[in-house]
């Protein structure tokens, strides 16, 4: 079975600088999805970014992007120029590529402080 | 589209009640996910459906937990003889294409059960 590991429950950051989220994973597939999601006390889970695993190219938008080391088993997320707004719980997530199971694994999420 | 829709947003109830919350997906998503949140379990799925149709309850604790999907546009959760421990947020999301582009969740259902 898959697994994600967040090794970080808290994080802390100062407005404008950058911060990076640690994820790991476990799997023996080689199709696969990745995804950050952002939690803030509002309690909505938003969509930070994703990544194909067959994409060598990391992805990015805006002010994040990920370190997507296929080989690690690694997915982190990089927060630039940090805002007060990105404030939140971040969650890694898995789904698998293949067959028709479509359910999304959670890491237990890092909770991330925005210091003005 | 106004996104994903659950009701109510809070529900709070006595041990031993019945309690069902409700989820409108995405219009067009194919795939209908409940997932339940506490702080010591983080996030766990439910249930998930593919057009109406359930494909894996694994995930449901036990039997007092059941989930149906009469149409495209509705799901329900509901909760028998609710105990205490069954007090978490509820998630339901959906997406289109077993979700390879990522999940729409709903703002989730905060459940107190006292």
């Amino acid at each position: 079975a898959q697994t994600v590991t967040q090794s970080q429950p808290e994080m802390s950051v100062q407005e404008a600088e950058t911060v990076t989220l640690s994820c790991t994973y476990d799997t023996s597939e080689s199709d696969y999805y990745l995804f950050w999601y952002k939690q803030p006390p509002s309690r909505q889970m938003i969509l930070v970014i994703r990544q194909e695993a067959y994409k060598q190219q990391n992805a990015t938008e805006n002010r994040f992007s990920v370190n997507f080391q296929k080989a690690a088993k690694s997915f982190s997320l990089k927060i630039s120029d940090s805002q007060l707004g990105d404030a939140a719980m971040y969650f890694c997530a898995y789904r698998t590529g293949g067959g028709s199971q479509g359910n999304l694994i959670f890491g237990k999420g890092t909770k991330l402080s925005v210091k003005p | 589209d106004a996104g994903v829709i659950q009701s109510p947003r809070h529900e709070v109830t006595e041990m031993g009640q019945e309690v069902t919350l409700r989820c409108k997906p995405i219009s067009g998503h194919d795939y209908l996910f409940w997932y339940r949140q506490t702080m010591m379990r983080g996030l766990e799925l439910l249930i998930y459906f593919n057009n109406n149709v359930p494909i894996d309850d694994s995930g449901m604790p036990e039997d007092r937990f059941s989930a149906k999907m009469p149409n495209a546009s509705f799901s329900t959760l509901k909760i028998q003889h609710s105990e205490p421990r069954d007090s978490a947020v509820y998630f339901c999301a959906s997406s289109l294409y077993r979700g390879n582009y990522g999940y729409t969740f709903g703002s989730g259902t905060r459940l107190t059960v006292v």
